[in-house]
């Protein structure tokens, strides 16, 4: 069955610092990536997605994700972190043919003034 | 555009009893899907809706948990009798049906406490 790894379950860094959450998933048939934020007592939303072509994939707020099949990942960057990027963090994925996600246990991001 | 609606955002009720949450999808969304989030985890799928018809089901604990799409609209996600286990966040989505991957828009998400 499929499955979602996110590695750390909380990060901090400081503001201006480069942002990375990283995010694993197991099938060897390459899935659509999502990438969410949720803000405390909110929904999620969505900040990028990867579903077929370039790798790189650009979303809201400056963020950013690679898909790379031979490492199975879809990390999640940012260049400069801001205050107002401090929030928790899932990747999903959703095997082509399925609408159904698989969430990994998400990362909650902390900004050092 | 109106996103989606639950209510209420928060309840807290005594073991036993009933409960119910409400869900309003983005207007022209067919598909609609109730989520469990417990603490500390990402959402995990319950119920999946087409229009009125539950597609997916098979993560529902339906010894007590129900669910109903009258009209393919409003849904009602219902727990009788509710455990301490239940306690956690339960989320509403909707998407268009057409296209995929659909992009899953997310209610607040009603946060349940049992007692």
């Amino acid at each position: 069955a499929q499955s979602v790894t996110q590695l750390g379950s909380h990060v901090s860094v400081s503001e201006g610092a480069l942002v990375l959450l990283r995010c694993n998933y197991s099938s060897s048939v390459p899935p659509y990536l999502f990438w969410y934020v949720q803000y405390p007592n909110q929904g999620l939303q969505l900040l990028l997605k990867y579903t077929t072509g370039a790798t790189l994939v650009k979303g809201i707020n400056g963020f950013e994700a690679e898909f790379k099949k031979s490492e199975t990942s879809f990390h999640l960057t940012k260049p400069s972190a801001h205050m107002s990027d401090a929030a928790e963090y899932f990747c999903a994925v959703s095997d082509q043919g399925t609408y159904k996600y698989i969430f990994g246990t998400g990362t909650r991001l902390k900004v050092l003034a | 555009e109106a996103g989606v609606v639950q209510s209420p955002r928060y309840k807290i009720i005594e073991k036993k009893q009933p409960v119910a949450f409400w869900c309003n999808p983005i207007s022209g969304h067919n598909t609609l899907y109730w989520y469990l989030q417990n603490l500390g985890q990402g959402p995990e799928l319950l119920i999946r809706y087409e229009n009125e018809e539950a597609v997916d089901d098979s993560q529902l604990p339906k010894d007590r948990f129900s669910a109903e799409r009258l009209k393919g609209v409003d849904s009602t996600l219902k727990i009788q009798p509710a455990e301490l286990g239940d306690s956690a966040v339960y989320l509403c989505a909707s998407s268009r049906a057409a296209g995929v991957p659909n992009e899953q828009f997310f209610g607040p998400g009603t946060r349940l406490t049992v007692l």
